[in-house]
């Protein structure tokens, strides 16, 4: 498995603003995935993203709106820009650690609220 | 379009009976699921998986069945314990796991004294 940590644990945000989610992994890893929980859903996958090269987004998530960044391999953050109400989610970064492990180990989370 | 089913919001169990939890998939594509249990204010915590070339998968208290041709699949936990309260998400993937993950809207499980 793999340690991964979040910062920050919540925050609240005013509209219009931007949020920078850090997420550190204690170990090397390839493949990191950005996710969103609202409120009383499901898990919906962001984003997935690979050292080197650009994060690739899934239907429905745009990179001027959930921009990635992935400078080393143990370290990505995702930023929620032009924030709206709508955007108030727990955002939860994962890793896959590869190899013959397929599971992926997720981060305990970033509750964002926006006013 | 929902492609990972859990039709179960919840489920009751009492302590030291099996509890099980299933889930319903329709993609074809996907070939390896997961299980996840969830506290609240915590992040998903890995259980168990299984690849689509086995139809079951047992570690300890918790067995993962798979019927492919159903689409189905379900989690066995026996016996039950207190501390198995929580949400647990049923989760899929293609390309043997290396894809992100598709997950269902997850059940949650109170187990009873």
């Amino acid at each position: 498995s793999a340690v991964i940590s979040q910062k920050p644990s919540r925050d609240i945000c005013q509209r219009g603003t931007s949020l920078t989610i850090q997420c550190q992994v204690d170990s090397q890893v390839t493949m990191m995935f950005w996710y969103r929980q609202q409120p009383g859903q499901s898990l919906t996958l962001i984003a997935t993203a690979n050292q080197g090269s650009e994060a690739t987004y899934e239907s429905g998530f745009v990179i001027d709106k959930f921009p990635i960044s992935r400078p080393n391999l143990t370290f990505s953050t995702l930023t929620v820009s032009n924030l709206s109400p709508e955007d108030s989610s727990i955002y939860l970064c994962s890793v896959r650690t590869g190899g013959s492990f397929n599971e992926q180990f997720f981060g305990p989370g970033t509750r964002l609220t926006v006013l | 379009d929902q492609q990972v089913k859990q039709n179960s919001p919840s489920l009751s169990v009492q302590e030291g009976r099996i509890s099980i939890l299933n889930c319903d998939y329709t993609n074809s594509m996907f070939d390896y699921f997961l299980w996840y249990k969830k506290y609240p204010a915590e992040g998903p915590t890995f259980l168990i998986s299984i690849s689509s070339i086995k139809d079951k998968n047992e570690d300890g208290r918790f067995t993962v069945f798979l019927n492919k041709s159903a689409k189905h699949l379900s989690l066995h936990i026996v016996p039950s314990q207190p501390g198995d309260s929580a949400v647990y998400f049923c989760a899929a993937s293609a390309g043997g796991g290396a894809d992100g993950l598709t997950f269902g809207k997850g059940t949650h499980l109170i187990i009873q004294p």
